[in-house]
């Protein structure tokens, strides 16, 4: 049972580059969202998702696309990579209920030169 | 818009101190409260506050819920090296269980 796997950990992309964050789990969990934590903001929320074939936006969507095609993966695409989009990305999962805690993935290192 | 605010932003206490961090929101439909603990990496779970479940406590660490008051308090008593961290608040809504989190509380613990 890995949780929340994140890839890759560390990222280095030019202005314009696009990639993509891979995110899974295997918690057969409903719910799972995208944040970027930058120093003294927080944690902000990029899109989210409750359920395969439904994804909604956060605060912070523009500049980031997501999809949901099966309840294991969640993936967040950066069509063209600013500076402005330098920060830590976290994914998380948790299950439906009113008793479940979100879990994180490790975390991504993204730095856009 | 979903609104979660944290205070203090940052906090420096000598060790053995007692410590009270805030948190106030203003959200639709709420349903709970999280705290987390996030220390180098990823957030680590402390707490779930519900409207069934309105205080926890685990060791030298609680949290209360004031659903009157929309807030909630975390408290650390007799405060160690190990609690150094940013303390994460976190309010679950009901409609579509979005997520919103504070700026967090950033703890310093001096020896």
């Amino acid at each position: 049972n890995a949780g929340v796997t994140q890839t890759p950990k560390f990222q280095v992309l030019k202005t314009g580059q696009s990639m993509t964050l891979q995110c899974a789990q295997d918690m057969n969990h409903e719910y799972m969202s995208w944040y970027r934590q930058d120093p003294g903001m927080g944690l902000r929320l990029i899109h989210y998702s409750v359920g395969a074939g439904i994804t909604d936006q956060g605060e912070v969507p523009n500049g980031y696309n997501v999809s949901r095609s099966t309840t294991e993966d969640f993936p967040l695409r950066l069509l063209s990579a600013a500076p402005s989009q330098t920060s830590v990305y976290f994914c998380a999962s948790k299950g439906q209920g009113v008793s479940e805690k979100l879990f994180f993935g490790s975390g991504t290192q993204l730095s856009v030169l | 818009e979903d609104k979660v605010v944290q205070s203090p932003l940052s906090l420096v206490v000598h060790e053995g101190d007692t410590v009270t961090l805030n948190c106030s929101y203003e959200v639709t439909n709420f349903r709970s409260l999280l705290w987390y603990k996030q220390e180098k990496k990823a957030p680590t779970f402390l707490f779930m506050l519900t409207s069934s479940g309105i205080e926890k406590k685990s060791g030298r660490l609680s949290s209360i819920l004031d659903k009157k008051e929309l807030s909630s308090i975390l408290n650390i008593t007799a405060t160690q090296t190990g609690d150094s961290a940013i303390y994460l608040c976190a309010v679950e809504t009901s409609i579509n269980e979005k997520l919103t989190f504070g700026t967090g509380t950033r703890l310093t613990i001096i020896p």
